[in-house]
């Protein structure tokens, strides 16, 4: 089983359209958690940190649950500029490597 | 905004060679990283390094690679001998403190090997 699980997409939305995003994590020891953007052939860039309250970033959201050992990222209004890979990164407990899941694409038109 | 920069943004080089890719982190952190994504891959860790030594390594940081940081600003990443599956772009990160703290990466190095 993959440390960090995404669906690849791609998801197609018209501007202005709500998507969400989910990802799972297998290791219950993990720590810290994330979403990353990465556009195509650039560095991942942090989008935001997700803790266990939930967090809000203008148009975007981020909810963890632990004891489903489960992230999802909420994108409200979608933007054409929001057409990029959201990476969900996890922190293991130990040490200071991030674990990376292969991504979802999201595609955002007009 | 401080960033972390990478030279070269493109290295080209035979199989064989030594290849040493070039990072500078942002100027307070303390604890540094070399990724790497194969095209078309996930994002995967080779190493973390902290006080001068390397705290965490992955099973792709063989002894075909180093990291040193020489002076007070560098981080570097050497591969002794390349190969074809080197090929990849390689990211640097780095990181205030260890931890929870967020990583931010550079614009990455891409590694053709030829």
């Amino acid at each position: 089983r993959k440390e960090v699980e995404q669906d690849p997409g791609p998801f197609n939305v018209p501007e202005g359209a709500t998507v969400a995003f989910n990802c799972t994590y297998s290791n219950s020891a993990s720590q810290s958690f994330f979403w990353y953007r990465q556009d195509c052939r650039k560095e991942p860039k942090l989008l935001m940190s997700v803790y266990s309250s939930g967090n809000e970033d203008g148009r975007f959201t981020a909810q963890l649950n632990r004891a489903s050992q489960y992230i999802s990222l909420l994108i409200r209004d979608s933007k054409l500029s929001d057409s990029a890979t959201y990476l969900c990164v996890v922190l293991r407990e130990y040490g200071n490597k991030l674990v990376f899941g292969a991504g979802t694409i999201l595609r955002v038109k007009s | 905004e401080p960033e972390v920069t990478q030279t070269p943004s493109h290295q080209v080089t035979q199989m064989g060679q030594e290849v040493i890719l070039r990072c500078v982190p942002i100027s307070n952190h303390l604890y540094f990283y070399w990724y790497r994504q194969i095209l078309g891959q996930k994002v995967e860790f080779l190493v973390s390094f902290y006080n001068n030594e390397i705290s965490e390594k992955s099973e792709i940081f063989d002894d075909q690679f180093s990291v040193e940081r020489p002076d007070g600003s560098n981080f570097t990443l050497k591969i002794r001998s390349t190969k074809l599956e080197d090929s990849a772009m390689y990211f640097c990160a780095s990181g205030r403190t260890s931890g929870y703290n967020e990583q931010f990466f550079g614009p990455g190095t891409r590694l053709t090997v030829l």
